[in-house]
């Protein structure tokens, strides 16, 4: 299997613009995370799927952040508009069973 | 609620030395524990799992973590220290709700 497959790898954008980050599960995987990794605040926990469906959003700082998941191998995350505090390195996880499997992440940089 | 303290945030051993990563954990109910690794600009890799039995478990590049359910701890360990072994390191729990939240991290150097 390929493992999680996030895009784009690498992202620099201008504050204010609309960010899109993609993620494609490992092939039967029923749960999908997404994480964000900072300096300052580590690994954070921003929503979670089971099945397609959001069970979990807390994690979510604001409402110019949304995930969808529209069906099992496809996921997105969306900042629009982005910040620069909005820096930081995402990561896609899914997993079927216990363990959880990490992508490479995408790395964002808002100037 | 659960949570994961990882009290050091970086540790310092010399090559083929022992080492201990620490980890402390509050959760209800039965805990699923885990540690992952993660090299710079990569992602996080999957180490090792506690679910159930033994306490001891071993994983991948010869690490091995001890679960300890009266100290509330999940401890990783490795009997000779590499080079190779230098990176970051994060202890997880995962409960019956299936979210999983990370510790923040330590940072471990392996000292040539």
């Amino acid at each position: 299997d390929a493992g999680v497959i996030q895009s784009p790898r690498h992202e620099v954008t201008e504050m204010g613009q609309e960010v899109t980050l993609r993620c494609k599960p490992i092939s039967g995987h029923d749960y999908l995370f997404w994480y964000r990794q900072t300096m300052m605040r580590g690994l954070e926990l921003l929503i979670y799927f089971n099945n397609n469906v959001p069970i979990d959003d807390s994690g979510m700082p604001e409402d110019r952040f949304s995930a969808k998941m529209p069906n099992a191998s496809f996921s997105t995350l969306k900042i629009q508009p982005s910040e620069p505090r909005d820096s930081a390195v995402y990561f896609c996880a899914s997993s079927f069973g216990n363990t959880i499997y990490f992508g490479e992440g995408s790395w964002l940089t808002v100037v | 609620a659960q949570s994961v303290a990882q009290p050091e945030d970086q540790v310092n051993v010399a090559e083929g030395n022992p080492l201990t990563v620490k980890c402390t954990y509050s959760v209800s109910g039965n805990p699923y524990l885990f540690w992952y690794v993660q090299y710079p600009n990569r992602g996080l890799q999957f180490l090792l799992k506690y679910i159930t039995g033994d306490n001891l478990v071993k994983g991948s590049y010869g690490f091995e973590a001890e679960f300890n359910k009266s100290q509330t701890s999940f401890h990783l360990k490795k009997p000779s220290a590499l080079v190779s072994d230098s990176a970051l390191y994060f202890c997880a729990v995962r409960n019956r709700d299936d979210k999983i939240i990370f510790g923040k991290g330590t940072r471990l150097h392996i000292l040539p």
